[in-house]
């Protein structure tokens, strides 16, 4: 059963980049897309992106132009980059595991524990 | 892009009683696209449903989710104390490849 660690730093600055990096344990790291998705405070889900094994990605179009989702097979790790960050960034930022949708039915599960991340000057 | 729209916002219901949810989308969704999720108080979202009806591993068999199309509906059957949460739908767009969530309904005692 796939179980997910997450860590990454929780307080950055207006402007600073937000890197994340996610664990994956206990299964195949091939067959399935890792995504990243947010929370900001109170409020609901907004997803940020995925990518596969081989390095294919997808990100969400508004936050395309700042978003980079890297992997490491070796140590089966995915990252999130997010650029020039603002208090709009604040949210609790989760990775997870979604099936490959173009083979199955879509669905996001399981995911790691999330992480806090407070922007502010 | 394809909205989702929940409602209600909140939804205040009795242990025992029968919850009905709704999620409705700005355009037709594959039903093997469409799944709920449960989030308590400082936790991670939970799969409770994929596929429009299916259950996730786990999930008791008072959850059930219905529908088709644009509309889509989450059920419990009778409501246990543990089942006060946010429930969120969520669907898969191709074009581009995209995954959004509806707004969330508030299940309050």
């Amino acid at each position: 059963q796939v179980q997910l660690q997450q860590w990454g730093a929780g307080l950055l600055k207006p402007s600073e980049t937000l890197s994340l990096t996610c664990a994956v344990y206990g299964g195949s790291f091939s067959g399935y897309y890792w995504n990243w998705i947010r929370q900001p405070p109170g409020k609901g889900l907004e997803w940020i992106g995925e990518i596969n094994h081989r390095g294919g990605t997808n990100y969400n179009p508004s936050l395309k132009s700042r978003v980079t989702i890297s992997v490491d097979t070796s140590k089966n790790q995915f990252s999130l980059e997010l650029s020039s960050v603002t208090a709009a960034d604040t949210a609790v930022y989760y990775c997870a595991t979604a099936s490959d949708c173009s083979t199955s039915t879509c669905y996001v599960s399981p995911w790691g524990q999330g992480t806090r991340v407070t922007v502010s000057s | 892009e394809i909205v989702l729209t929940q409602s209600p916002g909140t939804l205040s219901l009795s242990p025992g009683e029968r919850a009905t949810l709704s999620c409705r989308a700005s355009q037709s969704v594959r039903s093997s696209y469409l799944a709920w999720y449960q989030q308590k108080p400082g936790q991670a979202p939970r799969l409770l449903i994929y596929g429009a009806s299916s259950r996730a591993t786990g999930i008791p068999d008072r959850f059930s989710g219905s529908g088709s199309g644009t509309d889509f509906t989450l059920t419990i059957s009778r409501l246990e104390p543990e089942d006060f949460a946010v429930y969120y739908c969520q669907q898969y767009g191709t074009s581009p490849p995209v995954y959004t969530f509806g707004q969330g309904t508030k299940l309050e005692i």
